[in-house]
């Protein structure tokens, strides 16, 4: 089962609008991760926050993270059409090795 | 470098065959994962190897399988093929593997469709 929900689960917006998408989980975590597919291929590691980090920024992309809520979220600044994908939240347990529950993912469409 | 390969990229099975797939990780990269995503599940997590021991095992039946060679190469197994195994099988590769805190570069996928 998943451990996430995602909201949007699909987004429409402009070139050059900010997208914004939100993570929620159950359980508690390690840490968690972001990941970008393109049109159902391979995943491609976006970035990585911590449990006890509340914040992080990446290029254009910039996360949040709330252990007391369970939830995070993802914003892509001046988005482009490049940035057109699924965008999947992943987390990751207290246990060893790589398991990571991923969410339902959210369609973003940037539109030229 | 060279990133995750997965062969095949594509295939096509009968239910009640058997199908194998292949994951060549990252040089170096000691821990290979196996996801199954579906437009109805999303993605979920079947197995992970790390040398060449299953470590965490997702909640699948025992017809998949999988196993890790000694170079870090890793095949994965599905028995008795049924209608609702058709995916795109992820396989993804990781330096190390503790407490989850790693990146994992993905393959490209193995599109399997069962008729």
């Amino acid at each position: 089962s998943q451990q996430g929900e995602e909201d949007p689960q699909a987004l429409s917006i402009q070139e050059g609008e900010n997208a914004t998408m939100n993570c929620s989980y159950k359980t508690s975590i390690n840490n968690l991760q972001w990941y970008r597919q393109n049109s159902g291929r391979g995943l491609v590691h976006l970035i990585l926050i911590r449990s006890n980090e509340r914040e992080k920024h990446s290029g254009r992309l910039r996360v949040t993270l709330d252990t007391s809520k369970k939830s995070s979220s993802l914003l892509i600044t001046a988005s482009r059409a490049a940035d057109t994908a699924s965008y999947f939240c992943a987390t990751g347990g207290k246990a060893a090795g790589n398991k990571l529950t991923f969410g339902g993912g959210t369609r973003v469409l940037v539109k030229p | 470098k060279a990133g995750v390969t997965q062969t095949p990229r594509y295939l096509i099975k009968t239910r009640g065959q058997q199908v194998t797939l292949s994951c060549s990780p990252i040089s170096g990269h000691r821990s290979v994962s196996w996801y199954q995503q579906t437009p109805g599940q999303g993605l979920q997590f079947l197995f992970e190897y790390f040398s060449e021991t299953q470590r965490n095992k997702g909640n699948f039946p025992g017809r998949f399988s999988g196993r890790q060679f000694s170079n870090s190469r890793s095949e994965m197994n599905v028995s008795t093929l049924e209608l609702g195994d058709s995916a795109l099988y992820l396989c993804a590769s990781s330096l190390q593997g503790d407490s989850g805190a790693n990146v994992l570069t993905f393959g490209a996928g193995s599109r399997l469709t069962v008729l």
